[in-house]
């Protein structure tokens, strides 16, 4: 069964910090990645998709990597900003119609 | 993009009645939807999956007399929570895979709370 963790739990930086979160699982067979962004209260915005045989994908200030053999992602997050504060979730998929199976998220918050 | 639209976005109900959720696909027909449910600080967990014109599947440990889906079109399904408890308060929201090579997009969910 595919167990998908994310470290840290909680992290906080300074404004303009570049930081990383990581995600692991124990599945190396999966379809592909996909990192959310949750506000408190809401609900889930798609911020970088993997599909298996890519290594990275880059949107603006992100930057999320794959290395699928030892089963870990990380996201990239640089020169933070208050706005970022939120949790990040880590979610693969191991079959092009199966669910997400997700992480417990990263709360980060950027202190202005 | 597609777009799932998920409602009611939040509702308060009373315990011992019953909600119901619905869950659209806008611009794309989906076969399959997955329910999740989220309870505070915790992640998403699955709950079910819901296949249209055929029984929906359920998680190891969600009652399926409880929580009943209906996916009665490719554009709809909808997740009743049948006399609802305190206990049932939480962040419910719907899943449609995309199609191959495509993220999986997401409701914009429904805070249930049980008084």
């Amino acid at each position: 069964k595919q167990e998908v963790t994310q470290i840290p739990a909680a992290l906080s930086v300074p404004e303009g910090e570049n930081l990383v979160l990581n995600c692991s699982f124990t599945d190396s067979a999966i379809y592909n990645l996909q990192w959310f962004r949750q506000d408190p209260g809401k609900g889930l915005t798609s911020l970088l998709l993997i599909q298996s045989s890519q290594r990275e994908q880059t949107s603006g200030r992100l930057n999320a990597s794959l290395d699928k053999s030892s089963g870990r992602s990380t996201l990239y997050i640089a020169a933070s900003q208050p706005g970022d504060s939120a949790t990040y979730l880590c979610a693969v998929r191991s079959s092009g119609n199966t669910p997400l199976v997700f992480g417990k998220g990263t709360r980060l918050s950027v202190i202005a | 993009g597609a777009v799932v639209s998920q409602h009611p976005s939040r509702v308060i109900c009373k315990s011992g009645t019953s909600v119901k959720i619905e869950c659209r696909s806008l611009d794309f027909q989906a076969t399959t939807m997955f329910w999740y449910r989220q309870f505070p600080k915790q992640s998403l967990m699955l709950m079910a999956t819901s296949n249209e014109g055929s029984k929906a599947t359920y998680e190891q440990g969600v009652e399926k007399d409880k929580f009943l889906i209906n996916h009665a079109s490719l554009t709809l399904s909808t997740l009743t929570v049948t006399s609802a408890h305190p206990e049932d308060s939480s962040f419910y929201i719907c899943s449609a895979p995309g199609r191959r090579n495509t993220e999986a997009f997401f409701g914009q969910g429904t805070r249930l709370t049980v008084v």
